[in-house]
């Protein structure tokens, strides 16, 4: 079965500062990796997904992340947050022919402060 | 179109009551979930369906019953519910793979708020 950590509860950050949210994770097959936002009093938004292919992957709202095989890990960045960025960040892992069982991380509140 | 509704947005509703909560997409997905968020938590699965087919039931107790009428909609219905119950409720939907199994993306719905009194 596989397992995601994130790295950290909370990461304050200040307005047009950069921001990376950890994510870790293991498994014995291959994986599909998903980066959740949830804003509050909402459900989960896609902000995006590696599947196969580049390891570079670019999502919604001017985040980014990449996939690296040999430390297990899908990073999320973003080089400027904006105010509008204060949000819960899930990090998510699914096995190929899991049936549908997204494995979620605790999840990392950003606070973006002006 | 990446849409997934869910009503109500809110529900209250004492131990007693029987209340439904309802998802619709129309992305052609047939596989659909339901997921339960305590606070400050991630979301936890519940139910799978697919092809309107119930194919996972994560141990959850009788007093929620899903009902997949059509490859459109999903209901949760809900009877004598406990406080600790309250907590949010996700609707999810996804493609089903080429052999059988759910696809790769899950799309979530904004969620229906409830409380048990």
């Amino acid at each position: 079965a596989q397992s995601v950590t994130q790295l950290d509860s909370q990461v304050p950050v200040f307005e047009e500062a950069p921001v990376e949210l950890r994510c870790n994770y293991s498994s014995s097959v291959s994986v599909y990796l998903f980066w959740y936002v949830q804003y509050p009093n909402q459900g989960l938004q896609l902000l995006l997904k590696y599947l196969s292919g580049s390891t570079l992957v670019k999502g919604i709202n001017g985040f980014e992340a990449e996939f690296n095989k040999s430390q297990t890990s899908f990073h999320l960045r973003k080089p400027s947050v904006h105010i509008s960025d204060t949000a819960e960040y899930f990090c998510a892992v699914s096995e190929i022919d899991s049936w549908g069982k997204l494995q979620f991380g605790a999840g990392t509140q950003v606070v973006v402060t002006p | 179109d990446t849409e997934v509704t869910q009503t109500p947005k809110h529900l209250v509703m004492g131990m007693t009551n029987k209340k439904s909560l309802k998802c619709e997409q129309h992305m052609g997905h047939r596989a659909m979930y339901w997921y339960k968020q305590k606070a400050k938590k991630p979301p936890e699965l519940m139910f799978v369906y697919s092809y309107e087919k119930l194919s996972i039931n994560e141990s959850v107790p009788s007093r929620f019953s899903p009902e997949c009428p059509n490859s459109s909609l999903l209901n949760l219905h809900l009877h004598a519910l406990q406080p600790e119950d309250s907590a949010l409720y996700l609707c999810a939907s996804s493609q089903v793979g080429l052999a059988g199994g759910p696809a790769d993306t899950q799309y979530f719905g904004p969620g229906t708020r409830l409380t048990v009194l």
